[in-house]
């Protein structure tokens, strides 16, 4: 059975980073993309980048891109990501999940997150 | 970017059919998916390509997609089923996943 195990919750000051690890167990680590998804409080779900690790891959959001930085470490089936200049609006819980794709008819690419972490609480206050 | 549209809310009586959309242009040349989330928990896959189920989900959840819009009809709706539902696609243009905006299920 996959397991995502995320770190502890974390407080920051505006204008610093985070960085959230989500340790990967039970499956190939390696052979899916690891997406990072947030949730502020009362909101939707939010797709912020992915990490394909065979290959070192990164795909990112437009909203978050040059702010987000997704790495993997593939010796410990773990991926991290780092939010730079943190904002109030930030203060959001933060999921790893496990993306599954596959190309099926006419080109169209099916994708499903099949797997979560628990989630982190990412907290922005001064 | 491509968008994804929910009904923010809907209400059912225990036993009935609920029927939650997602609209998005030309959704139905898509792949659509679905994820349950209660209150303080993680989001849980509970349709994946339109209408396949995952192992372990009950069968009164079903998933079609088809022109602009995707649903989820859950069957015989039970209190347990009241949580926040979002769709999910993929936006071929960019290779980024879009989620709908989320659906608040109550169950009367």
């Amino acid at each position: 059975q996959v397991q995502l195990v995320q770190s502890g919750a974390e407080v920051k000051k505006p204008g610093s980073s985070v960085k959230v690890s989500c340790k990967a167990s039970g499956g190939t680590f390696s052979s899916y993309s690891m997406s990072w998804v947030r949730q502020a409080p009362g909101q939707g779900l939010e797709w912020m980048g992915r990490i394909f690790p065979i290959l070192g891959i990164t795909n990112y959001a437009q909203k978050f891109q040059g702010r987000v930085t997704i790495t993997a470490d593939k010796s410990t089936s773990t991926a991290y990501m780092e939010l730079s200049s943190l904002r109030f609006e930030d203060t959001a819980v933060y999921y790893c999940a496990r993306e599954k794709s596959i190309r099926l008819s006419q080109g169209e690419v099916a994708t499903e997150f099949d797997y979560w972490g628990q989630g982190t609480l990412v907290t922005v206050s001064s | 970017s491509y968008e994804l549209t929910q009904p923010p809310s809907v209400s059912v009586s225990p036993g009935q059919t609920a029927s939650i959309t997602c609209s998005g242009d030309k959704l139905g040349d898509k792949y659509a998916c679905w994820y349950q989330q209660k209150v303080g928990q993680s989001p849980v896959l509970l349709i994946y390509q339109n209408s396949k189920r995952p192992s372990g989900i009950p069968e009164r959840f079903s998933g079609s997609n088809s022109g602009n819009t995707a649903t989820l009809t859950i069957s015989g709706t039970q209190a347990m089923d009241e949580a926040d539902y979002y769709c999910q696609a993929w936006d071929s243009s960019t290779a980024h996943v879009v989620f709908g905006g989320g659906t608040k299920l109550t169950v009367l």
